[in-house]
């Protein structure tokens, strides 16, 4: 069966540090994969999307990147961390039928 | 604009009243439609999804929703609430012009009260 994996689940850092959160998926091929915040408050915003492997869509302007090295996993990064990122981040790959299918969250707190 | 919107941002009822969870959309074309729940600190377990035929949707954990091409509506619905249904709950859709992208509505938090 297909599953996501997405660690760490809260991640305290300092404004100015680096981000790196990783998400994998496994029990399947050449999925979309998506990353989401939710910000205190708010709704769930897209932030990227890929399609393939190097393959990324960026939806919002913002202090975060994306990468997508391997065929399963999914990247998101930043070189200098903003008090606005914190949020709860949200990684989702779409299977067939568009059935969309999240992990558990990383949880941003940057202080 | 396109958009997904949840004009509710909170809803309190008491536990065993009826539900009614609003949610409008605002495409050219009918876009597929979602709902999720989130409970505090996880992540988003799908509860229904409309793509096409019987406008009304059975899904999990005994919610409905009914799809309104008139109203471009899908609003979620229980007959009963249990405490237990307290949690965020957001709509979705994927836009017929985007493919790829799963849109969300700002979300309505249910509160139910004993």
């Amino acid at each position: 069966s297909q599953t996501i994996h997405q660690w760490p689940a809260t991640l305290v850092q300092p404004v100015g540090s680096p981000l790196s959160l990783e998400c994998t998926v496994e029990g399947t091929s050449n999925p979309n994969l998506y990353w989401y915040r939710q910000a205190a408050g708010r709704g769930l915003q897209l932030l990227f999307y890929s399609v393939g492997i190097g393959q990324i869509s960026s939806e919002v302007p913002q202090n975060l990147s994306a990468s997508r090295p391997q065929d399963r996993q999914f990247i998101l990064s930043s070189k200098k961390l903003l008090l606005s990122d914190s949020g709860f981040y949200l990684c989702a790959w779409r299977g067939g039928g568009y059935g969309y299918t999240f992990g558990s969250g990383t949880r941003l707190t940057v202080v | 604009a396109q958009s997904v919107t949840q004009p509710d941002i909170h809803i309190t009822v008491s536990e065993g009243a009826s539900l009614e969870l609003r949610c409008n959309y605002s495409y050219g074309a009918t876009p597929y439609l979602f709902w999720y729940v989130q409970s505090p600190g996880q992540g988003l377990q799908l509860l229904l999804k409309y793509f096409s035929g019987d406008t009304l949707v059975q899904g999990i954990k005994g919610f409905e929703a009914e799809f309104k091409r008139s109203q471009s509506s899908f609003n979620l619905r229980k007959p009963s609430v249990h405490w237990s249904d307290a949690a965020e709950y957001f709509c979705a859709v994927v836009p017929p012009e985007y493919g790829n992208k799963l849109v969300f509505g700002a979300g309505t938090i249910l509160r139910v009260k004993s």
